[in-house]
């Protein structure tokens, strides 16, 4: 079954630095998603991306965060200067069809110290 | 704008019992309502799905879940549980057919021999 895929699955980066989320999607979806999960915490929506554009972003989505489909199949999250609270688990997802479920990945844990 | 509250951070059952996980959902509009599994140090896992139709749906590993409107409410069961369903359990909601997903706070089940 096709899967959605990313990496790398731990980041540990250095407060203040920039940081690049990567997300391969199933490959004949259109809607792309990023979810973020603080330890502890529930699952929280970031951003959702559909035809070469944000659709959709949430309060935390604020100018430190970015994404990009930069080529046919890579979609990425982009954190311009991470702070402490930026730790903790980024999943991305993709939906192929209306009415139907999205997809996640495994997750990507990222460290800020 | 929709939410979800699942009622109980922990359920602990034995194994064999029933297991039931409660979830009730807030929406503005007629909603598709998700259970995903977690594991750990794993990504999302759909458990089932209601979107339109049949109100008792069936999932993967022997659950289900039963849709009732009046009482706004999607609670998952399974008749008799396993010890490979220790897990958390998220309990979530669309609000439109493609957008963003709204999780509860998750339930961890434990099972014990």
């Amino acid at each position: 079954e096709p899967e959605v895929t990313q990496t790398p699955s731990h980041q540990v980066t250095q407060m203040g630095q920039e940081v690049i989320l990567r997300c391969v999607p199933i490959s004949n979806h259109l809607y792309f998603y990023w979810y973020r999960q603080i330890l502890g915490q529930k699952v929280e929506f970031l951003v959702s991306f559909y035809n070469n554009e944000i659709s959709e972003k949430s309060e935390i989505f604020d100018d430190q965060f970015s994404v990009e489909r930069p080529d046919g199949s890579n979609f990425t999250l982009k954190i311009r200067s991470t702070k402490l609270e930026d730790s903790a688990m980024y999943f991305c997802a993709s939906l192929g069809q209306q009415n139907q479920p999205q997809h996640f990945g495994d997750g990507t844990r990222l460290s800020i110290l | 704008a929709q939410s979800v509250t699942q009622l109980g951070s922990h359920v602990s059952v034995s194994e064999g019992a029933l297991v039931l996980l409660r979830c009730n959902y807030s929406s503005s509009v007629p909603p598709y309502l998700f259970w995903y599994v977690q594991y750990p140090n794993q990504g999302l896992q759909l458990l089932l799905k209601y979107t339109t139709g049949a109100t008792l749906v069936k999932g993967i590993n022997g659950f289900e879940a039963e849709f009732k409107k009046s009482e706004t409410s999607f609670h998952l069961t399974k008749p008799s549980a396993h010890m490979s369903d220790a897990a958390e359990y998220f309990c979530a909601v669309y609000g439109t057919s493609y957008g963003k997903l709204t999780f509860g706070q998750g339930t961890i089940l434990t099972v014990h021999p």
